[in-house]
């Protein structure tokens, strides 16, 4: 079964510090692999996305993610946090190309930020 | 920068009501989708649409669910007898290439009664 988890419900970072939220996957063939963000009372969106090609992906607010698939894993990573960061991150899968593809979305992890 | 807009932001209805829900995806984008977060849930898959039809459903999307562009511009999900379980956020999504980049709107929170 096609699934993604995020261990951990919430993270809380100090201002300025590195950030590292995690994602592990579960999907036959070569997946397609993304990082969304929801800000309270806002939709999702799209912070980056792993397709092909370098395992380093970067993405939207100087946020990066890691593509390693001997690990199964996505982590979504920032070197400095910012108080605006405060929201929840989701990681997310679609199951190899197809047309109008579905994404599988984790369960997303709370990021908090203390002074 | 252009956005996918949903109508209303709630809707409070009573149990075996029909709802619709309303959706403008970003004008030039072909692939359209509807998902749903029930409160505490994940963000869950209902239905993907290309070019005037279904092209996947999960299990979630019953007889009771259908998905319609009425005028080339809206994607509209209608409930038609809503159950005190559909109470959701529901979030309509539109995706230009048909791979990756799904671009979500801001939801519409269902409250059923």
């Amino acid at each position: 079964a096609q699934s993604v988890a995020q261990p951990e419900d919430q993270v809380n970072v100090a201002e300025g510090n590195p950030l590292t939220v995690k994602c592990t996957y579960s999907v036959s063939g070569n997946p397609y692999l993304f990082w969304y963000v929801q800000y309270p009372n806002r939709g999702l969106q799209f912070l980056l996305k792993y397709i092909t090609g370098d395992n380093l992906v970067k993405g939207s607010y100087g946020f990066e993610a890691e593509f390693k698939r001997s690990q199964s894993s996505f982590n979504l990573r920032k070197p400095s946090v910012h108080w605006s960061d405060a929201a929840e991150y989701f990681c997310a899968v679609a199951p190899g190309y197809s047309s109008a593809s579905k994404i599988i979305f984790g369960s997303g992890t709370r990021l908090s930020i203390r002074p | 920068e252009p956005e996918v807009t949903q109508t209303p932001s709630h809707q409070v209805t009573q149990m075996g009501q029909e709802v619709i829900l309303r959706c403008v995806p970003i004008s030039n984008h072909l692939y359209f989708y509807w998902y749903r977060q029930i409160l505490g849930q994940k963000v869950e898959f209902l239905v993907s649409f290309y070019n005037n039809e279904i092209s996947e459903k999960s299990e979630i999307f019953d007889d009771q669910f259908s998905v319609e562009r009425p005028d080339g511009s809206n994607f509209t999900l209608k409930i038609r007898s809503t159950k005190l379980e559909d109470s959701a956020m529901y979030f309509c999504a539109s995706e230009g290439t048909g791979v990756g980049e799904q671009f979500f709107g801001p939801g519409t929170r269902l409250t059923v009664l």
